[in-house]
């Protein structure tokens, strides 16, 4: 099984691109990287994922490196409210079809006014 | 679309009583599962369903069961709490979506129960 490396902490400037690493150097070929948030106290948000290109949605964009042992999660203008913890995670296959995430300890963001 | 919710909210309990948590979807996913946070550490999965009367142990199942009598529906249950069991318990569900040609699942989690056993 994968297993991510992320720093454990990092703050940015309101208004800010926050650019949040995460390793995952023994990733094998066909699994994703999965990016999640988790603001104190709720249950944690899917924010995007990818395989080997980079993916942008409404929330973020995920830089993955050509050789796919690290990745990049960017909020382009972070906001107060984007102060959480972010978990960069690499499935892992179940029975049938079902993918279980492992959440490691994540990087707390903290987004200053 | 309420998404996933959880019952209770919150909830007490003392060593050796017994207790089970509700998970509810309203998105038609076929995939459940609980998972448990301690303070200061990552989620860590339960039990999980892959469908509608069919479970399985995740990283941590001792102590709790589970069952997927409805598709909907996800109980948790605690037949016999002890201190160790304190925590935060959440419950998700997904869909199996295509993406670039291969299954990538999105998981949707609950608000959370915070359980303290005594």
């Amino acid at each position: 099984d994968a297993k991510t490396t992320q720093p454990p902490s990092m703050d940015c400037a309101e208004g800010r691109a926050a650019n949040l690493p995460c390793n995952h150097s023994t990733i094998s070929g066909n699994e994703y990287v999965y990016w999640y948030r988790q603001i104190h106290s709720q249950g944690p948000q899917y924010i995007i994922h990818g395989l080997k290109n980079n993916e942008t949605n409404e929330m973020a964009s995920l830089i993955i490196t050509e050789d796919r042992k690290s990745s990049t999660l960017i909020l382009p203008h972070a906001t107060l409210r984007d102060t959480a913890v972010y978990y960069c995670i690499v499935r892992i296959p179940l029975s049938g079809s079902a993918r279980q995430l492992t959440f490691g300890s994540g990087t707390q963001l903290t987004v200053l006014p | 679309n309420a998404g996933v919710t959880q019952t209770p909210k919150f909830r007490v309990l003392k060593t050796g009583q017994s207790m089970t948590l509700l998970c509810a979807q309203d998105m038609n996913h076929e995939y459940m599962y609980w998972y448990r946070q301690d303070p200061g550490m990552g989620l860590r999965l339960i039990h999980y369903s892959v469908g509608e009367g069919t479970t399985a142990k995740g990283e941590v199942p001792d102590g709790y069961n589970v069952s997927r009598l409805k598709k909907q529906n996800f109980l948790l249950g605690l037949e016999s709490a002890a201190p160790s069991q304190t925590s935060v318990y959440f419950c998700a569900s997904t869909i199996p979506r295509l993406a670039g040609g291969s299954h990538a699942n999105e998981q949707f989690f609950g608000p959370g129960t915070r359980l303290t056993v005594l």
